[in-house]
């Protein structure tokens, strides 16, 4: 089945690094994708990691996949007031129509 | 911003009325998706439509309906609301299916 989960709060001081969990359980996952979105704004993409690698970085964004245990992380360096969002693991799974289903959402808030 | 718009931002309207939600994809993309967002629900896959045909189906109730045009945007129309299809609802976009999906702003309805 298609189940992914999240902590529901971190909190942080400013400057500091976050790291936000997720773990999933369909193995047919083909990307894995972190979502952010702030108060009454839609979903922005932040970054996305093909599910044949381990690590992915892109600027302040370091995602991590441990396949063997469906773990999924997603590593702010040097967090930001602005950084503080909610942000969304979800799976795209190809043999159930590329659909993606998503995480219940963990609320970063950052400390200044 | 991601390209992706989707009107009206907001609709307000009562139980048993029946609305239409419009979506329109970044230029070129060809696969439109709906998601539906609530507080008890998280964020749920709705439909998937690839150049004017359906692709697959999530959790839709059989009283909310889907469509591709033409020009490529696409419109959900939702029947017989009740008070529990308050929600947000966001459409997203890519080029092909199972590409990386682009989120709208959404369009908050609320049901009195």
């Amino acid at each position: 089945g298609e189940d992914v989960e999240q902590s529901l709060f971190l909190s942080v001081r400013e400057g500091d690094s976050s790291v936000i969990n997720c773990t999933y359980t369909d193995s047919s996952s083909t990307y894995l994708y972190w979502y952010k979105q702030e108060p009454g704004a839609g979903l922005q993409l932040l970054t996305y990691i093909f599910s044949n690698m381990d690590m992915k970085q892109d600027q302040r964004l370091t995602v991590l996949l441990n396949k063997k245990d469906k773990h999924l992380s997603l590593r702010i360096a040097d967090t930001q007031t602005g950084d503080s969002a909610i942000y969304f693991c979800a799976e795209s799974i190809r043999n159930a129509g590329n659909m993606l289903t998503f995480g219940g959402g963990t609320r970063l808030m950052v400390k200044p | 911003d991601s390209g992706v718009t989707q009107t009206p931002k907001h609709l307000i309207t009562a139980t048993g009325q029946r609305v239409t939600l419009r979506c329109s994809p970044r230029s070129g993309d060809l696969s439109v998706y709906w998601y539906q967002q609530s507080l008890d629900q998280g964020l749920q896959f709705l439909i998937h439509y690839y150049n004017g045909e359906e692709r697959a189906k999530g959790n839709i109730l059989e009283r909310f309906s889907a469509q591709q045009f033409p020009d490529l945007h696409s419109e959900l129309n939702l029947s017989s609301l009740e008070l529990g299809d308050s929600a947000l609802y966001f459409c997203a976009s890519s080029v092909v299916g199972g590409d990386t999906q682009y989120f709208g702003p959404g369009t908050r309805l609320t049901v009195l």
